[in-house]
């Protein structure tokens, strides 16, 4: 079965730009999971969502941050306007109903500027 | 915030030496999990372990999980140079709810 996609892989950009990050999770996954890793760090929760409703966004800066999952499959995430310190990886995760085991995608590499 | 801290932060073995990786946590949790992170890739799950579990084995893993002392480990035996990564614990309550991965640990075996 075809993993988790997230595209770009890359983006640099300079602060106080808009970028935005899409994922399309594994075919029958109804929960999805956006990270964020900076480097030498862990990855932190930023928004969980179980079909198209959010379960978890208390770690999201909503002032900057937002994402939406519409019909209950891909995902965006976006970032308006973007900080320095918002470069990191940011992962895309993705798990069957009811179950624990998070399939992650390969990540989005940003660079601020 | 992150949960779970990683102890040692680096290790560097010798292929066929065993390697133990700690996590402690600070809350009440449902499930642990381990994963593994390539250089450069996402992250792969290794093995889930439950709050009422206190052992597992997957293959030449094996996990630990003392609730009352809030802390797991991760046993590699046999390690190969192919188990060079970095790997994290992961905390969860019911549902994967408030999923929280600590700092991880950058292993490195040497051939």
């Amino acid at each position: 079965e075809a993993g988790v996609a997230q595209s770009p892989r890359y983006k640099i950009i300079e602060k106080r730009q808009s970028v935005a990050f899409w994922c399309n999770p594994i075919s029958g996954h109804a929960t999805l999971y956006w990270y964020q890793q900076i480097l030498g760090q862990g990855p932190k929760l930023l928004i969980q969502f179980q079909n198209n409703g959010v379960v978890d966004d208390s770690q999201l800066p909503k002032d900057r941050f937002s994402a939406e999952r519409l019909k209950g499959v891909d995902s965006t995430l976006k970032i308006q306007p973007a900080k320095l310190e918002d470069s990191a990886v940011y992962l895309c995760a993705s798990t069957p109903l009811a179950q624990e085991t998070q399939y992650f995608g390969p990540g989005t590499r940003l660079l601020v500027l | 915030s992150q949960q779970g801290e990683e102890d040692p932060q680096a290790l560097s073995i010798q292929e066929g030496e065993n390697a133990t990786m700690n996590c402690s946590y600070k809350t009440s949790i449902n499930n642990l999990q381990w994963y593994r992170q390539n250089s450069g890739r996402g992250l792969v799950h290794l093995i889930l372990i439950r709050s009422n579990e206190r052992e597992k084995h997957s293959g030449r893993l094996r996990v630990t999980l003392d609730t009352s002392k809030k802390s797991s480990s991760l046993l590699i035996t046999a390690s190969r140079a192919a188990d060079t990564a970095s790997y994290f614990c992961a905390t969860a309550l019911y549902n994967n709810n408030d999923m929280r991965f600590g700092a991880g640990t950058r292993l490195t075996v040497k051939p």
